[in-house]
């Protein structure tokens, strides 16, 4: 069974571009989420989406970051225009069902690193 | 809101050394509690979970149990390797599959 694929892996951008990361979940997984980890801190939540619905999307920093998820399958996270604080490594997230079973697993993509210069 | 505060490093052992990584959470409910790692140069992967208060949860060697009373799970092993060389994050949901909330997240650097 494929993982959760992430792309590119790497990103290096200049102030003011912009960049566009996907995620690509594990088939048939409802749940999709995005996080960040910023300078070596703690790894932030930055939305949720149930299928092709955001169900939170309380952690987005700003209107520059815009996440979505069209046909409920693979994600898109651009970030327009990027600034230097922005800088870190994007996670990606999936699990099956949106039913709260104490056996349920999430999993995680291998992560961008985005550097913004 | 919930928060998770893990021990800052990073930690350096020896080889055989024993580990503790200290995490102490806050939360209104009853959430899962999890360990995960990540290698370098790889993603995060699950370590270890307990959903309910007095659960242990275990692998590779690793340990933690689910204190309710200290709020605590701190994560240990008898015997550090090399290989066990990356870094830790201790985090809670309000169930396994859902959102997490991370601590900042522990470098461990085992030397030979």
């Amino acid at each position: 069974e494929a993982g959760v694929t992430q792309f590119p892996s790497h990103s290096v951008i200049e102030k003011g571009q912009t960049v566009t990361l996907r995620c690509d979940p594990i088939s048939g997984h409802d749940n999709l989420y995005w996080y960040r980890r910023v300078m070596g801190k703690e790894i932030k939540f930055l939305l949720h989406f149930v299928k092709e619905s955001k169900q939170d999307e309380s952690g987005m920093p700003n209107n520059r970051f815009l996440a979505e998820r069209t046909g409920g399958t693979y994600s898109t996270l651009k970030v327009q225009p990027a600034e230097l604080e922005d800088s870190g490594v994007y996670f990606c997230a999936s699990s099956q069902k949106p039913d709260r079973a104490p056996n349920e697993k999430l999993f995680f993509g291998s992560g961008t690193q985005l550097s913004v210069l | 809101g919930d928060s998770v505060t893990q021990m800052e490093g990073p930690v350096t052992l020896s080889e055989e050394a024993f580990l503790t990584i200290n995490c102490t959470y806050t939360a209104t409910g009853y959430p899962s509690l999890f360990w995960y790692v990540q290698y370098p140069g790889e993603g995060l992967q699950l370590l270890l979970k307990a959903t309910k208060a007095d659960d242990k949860g275990s692998n590779k060697g690793f340990e933690a149990t689910y204190r309710k009373e200290t709020t605590s799970f701190h994560l240990e092993k008898g015997s550090v390797q090399v290989s066990d060389s990356a870094v830790y994050f201790c985090a809670l949901s309000d169930w396994p599959g859902g959102k997490l909330i991370f601590g900042q997240g522990t470098e461990l650097s085992v030397k030979p």
